[in-house]
C-alpha cells in the first residue's frame, strides 16, 4: 500500500520562505506522479493551488510555487502572509490510484 | 462559474448503504477533458480519495474501498453519485465531490463542492 508522507507541522515568520515536501514510500516522486497541492482552512473545502508538479490555477497567488526536489514533490511559499496559515495536503498518482499525504499544518508566527 | 453541490442523508445506520449525489451547474458533465470524483475527510483527519468517473461511465476506485464503492453518472441530470455499502463508524466523514482535470499531462482536482457531513450511527 502506498503511503505519502508530509511534514506534520512547520512554522514560518511573516515575510519568510518555507518549503513543504511530499514523499512516497514507493520511491522517488517524478512528474508522472502528477503532484498536486491543496490548501485547507478550518471549516472550508480544500482549494487546489498547484497541479502536475508546478502548474498554477488562475486563483493561485504568485508566492506559491511547486517543484521536484531530490526525489520529493515540494511546495514553496515565498513572502509568507498571515492568511497562509492553514493545512496543506499533497496528492500523488501512485499505481493507478490517487493518494493524499497526511497534511502539513503551517503556522505563521 | 462551475459549481458542485453534494446532497444526501446526513445520518446512515451501520451496515447500510451511504448514498450521495453531486449536482453540477455552470457547465456540462459531458466533457472529454474531465473526470468527476469523490473525496472524504473524517472529522479532524486528512483527505482520502474514493474514486473517479467520466461522463461515459468509466470508473477507477481507491483499492482500499473498491469492494464497497460504486460511482455512477446521470448525464441527463448533470449529476454523478456515490454509493458506499456496509458502512461503519469509520465511514463517518465530510464527503466532497470535485471535478478532475485529465487532459494531456494535466491532472487536477480543480473545483470542489462545499462538502456534506455523513455520520454513521444507530
Amino acid at each position: 500500500q502506498t503511503v505519502v508522507t508530509q511534514e506534520p507541522s512547520l512554522t514560518v515568520s511573516p515575510g519568510g520562505t518555507v518549503t513543504l515536501t511530499c514523499t512516497s514510500n514507493t520511491g522517488a516522486v517524478t512528474s508522472g506522479y502528477y503532484p498536486n497541492w491543496f490548501q485547507q482552512k478550518p471549516g472550508q473545502a480544500p482549494r487546489t493551488l498547484i497541479y502536475s508538479t508546478s502548474n498554477k490555477h488562475s486563483w493561485t497567488p504568485a508566492r506559491f510555487s511547486g517543484s521536484l526536489l531530490g526525489g520529493k514533490a515540494a511546495l514553496t511559499l515565498s513572502g509568507v502572509q498571515p492568511e497562509d496559515e492553514a493545512e496543506y495536503y499533497c496528492l500523488l498518482y501512485c499505481g493507478g490510484a490517487w493518494v493524499f499525504g497526511g497534511g502539513t499544518k503551517l503556522t505563521v508566527l | 462559474q462551475l459549481q458542485l453541490q453534494e446532497s444526501g442523508p446526513g445520518l446512515v445506520k451501520p451496515s447500510e448503504t451511504l448514498s450521495l449525489t453531486c449536482s453540477v451547474s455552470g457547465g456540462s458533465i459531458i466533457t472529454n477533458s474531465y473526470y468527476w470524483g469523490w473525496i472524504r475527510q473524517p472529522p479532524g483527519k486528512g483527505l482520502e480519495w474514493i474514486g473517479n468517473i467520466n461522463y461515459s461511465g468509466s470508473t477507477y476506485y481507491n483499492p482500499s474501498l473498491e469492494s464497497r464503492v460504486t460511482i455512477s453518472v446521470d448525464t441527463s441530470k448533470n449529476q454523478f453519485s456515490l454509493k458506499l455499502s456496509s458502512v461503519t463508524a469509520a465511514d463517518t466523514a465530510v464527503y466532497y465531490c470535485a471535478r478532475h482535470l485529465a487532459v494531456a499531462q494535466s491532472r487536477s482536482f480543480d473545483y470542489w463542492g462545499q462538502g456534506t457531513l455523513v455520520t454513521v450511527s444507530a
